[in-house]
């Protein structure tokens, strides 16, 4: 069974660097095809692509965040790291981080419960 | 970027009743090399992460009721839901997979009338 755990701070100022932790078991980045995605959503809002880092490192950002993200893995660890620079209050919301099983392409799952960050002075 | 818009935003069926959810993406997400669409669609409930609920458009993923059907291809496609249960509430996302970035269609909201 896969299991994804999302972690970091609930509350960060305006401009300063958010560090979300995403924890997984049941599956390994070094197995070939594995993904892990960060998705966000915004109080009362769809949903929002925001990056994704895959086995052989390969690493994929939206074009309208790309400036501001940054992803990385630690295989050892079951860790994928999503730091976001400059946040602002229209970045308030609930992050998750979801998996891409191997044999799969990117459709999304399973995904973690969600961490909620909030943007406030 | 392809931009998935869904309709409507919100549907109210009644119990035992049929539920259509529409989808369309800015341009085609088939694939003509393996004729499949790179579509999927997910089940948010309140208070919870979204579901997968069916892949390559149509292929319904393990342990979801067969109640639940995808349709369509290249730039339409649709999600039913037949003999809507109370379980059913929810809401529900179109999100192409076929380039980066990912996007995902608005949402439905659907309640029981």
């Amino acid at each position: 069974q896969i299991t994804l755990k999302e972690s970091g701070p609930t509350l960060v100022k305006p401009t300063q660097t958010l560090t979300l932790t995403c924890t997984f078991s049941g599956l390994s980045l070094s197995t070939s095809g594995v993904g892990v995605s960060w998705i966000r959503q915004s109080p009362g809002k769809a949903l929002e692509w925001l990056a994704l880092i895959a086995w052989n490192d390969d690493k994929r950002y939206s074009p309208s965040l790309e400036s501001r993200l940054t992803i990385t893995k630690d295989t050892s660890k079951n860790q994928v790291v999503l730091t976001m620079t400059n946040m602002d209050p229209v970045d308030t919301g609930t992050y998750y981080c979801v998996c891409r099983r191997p044999g799969t392409n990117n459709w999304l799952d399973p995904w973690g419960q969600g961490t909620l960050v909030t943007v406030s002075s | 970027d392809i931009v998935m818009t869904q309709s409507p935003d919100s549907l109210a069926v009644s119990l035992g009743g049929t539920a259509t959810i529409n989808c369309k993406s800015s341009q085609s997400v088939l694939y003509s090399s393996n004729n499949k669409n790179y579509l999927a669609w997910y089940q948010q409930k309140p208070g919870q992460p979204p579901k997968l609920l069916i892949y390559w458009a149509s292929s319904r993923e393990s342990g979801v009721p067969d109640r639940f059907t995808g349709s369509g291809s290249e730039t339409d496609f649709t999600l039913t839901i037949s003999s809507l249960q109370a379980e059913d509430v929810a809401v529900y996302y179109c999100q192409q997979y076929y380039n980066f970035p990912l996007t995902f269609g608005g949402g439905t909201k659907v309640g029981i009338k």
